[in-house]
């Protein structure tokens, strides 16, 4: 079973620290990584997409893909409350196929 | 504006009745899925389709049945052979290039009793 693992938390940060989320998957296989955001109730919005090792920055927010060890991360600089919330990580399979697979989500909350 | 709109946003029905939930997306996107979130768990696939009149199973496709007719649209149907129905019901759209990015509608929570 190929599977997404993610600490579910929760993450608690104080407002303007960086908060670091990580991700493992196991098939190495894997070729596109992405960070949602959910609020509770809500549906996930793409914040992050990352295809290739090393780091990919947009504003407050920075992906980091190690394909060697099989991990990706998130890191969210200067952290607002508004922040707080679950983060899901998800894997695209392998080429060929349209399956997404998604971990559980960390849960983050930010303190004013 | 473009996006992936879903409805209704809150669905009741008594056990037994089946149900039918709408997904129309005008992305222009080939794929389309269908997932079910329960309380602090993450998202399971029931369905999903990479072209029009062609769909897989995904994980936990027993109780659900789909069509994709036309490009736009995904409906899910929710059958009484659904043992636990009610939850929080979310469709996805992307790209046809297996590289692309997932699009979430705002969901249907479906509560039966």
């Amino acid at each position: 079973q190929k599977e997404v693992e993610q600490n579910s938390g929760p993450l608690s940060v104080p407002e303007g620290a960086i908060a670091s989320l990580n991700c493992t998957y196991s098939d190495r296989g894997s070729q596109s990584f992405f960070w949602y955001r959910q609020y509770s109730g809500k549906s996930p919005e793409l914040i992050m997409f990352i295809y290739s090792n090393g780091d990919k920055e947009d504003g407050r927010f920075t992906a980091q893909l190690n394909k060697a060890s099989q991990y990706v991360s998130l890191l969210i600089r200067d952290s607002q409350p508004s922040d707080s919330a679950t983060y899901l990580c998800a894997v695209k399979a392998v080429s060929g196929t349209y399956k997404y697979i998604f971990g559980t989500g960390t849960r983050l909350k930010v303190l004013a | 504006d473009g996006g992936i709109t879903q409805s209704p946003k809150y669905l009741f029905r008594k056990e037994g009745q089946n149900v039918t939930l709408s997904c129309e997306q005008n992305l222009n996107h080939d794929a389309m899925y269908w997932y079910r979130q329960d309380p602090g768990q993450g998202l399971r696939l029931i369905y999903y389709s990479q072209i029009v009149n062609d769909f897989q199973k995904g994980d936990i496709a027993e109780g659900y049945s789909v069509s994709r007719e036309k490009k736009e649209s995904f409906p899910l149907t929710v059958t009484s052979a659904q043992k636990n129905p009610t939850a929080f019901y979310l469709c996805a759209s992307s790209r046809a290039n297996s590289a692309y990015e997932q699009y979430f509608g705002p969901g249907t929570r479906l509560t039966v009793t």
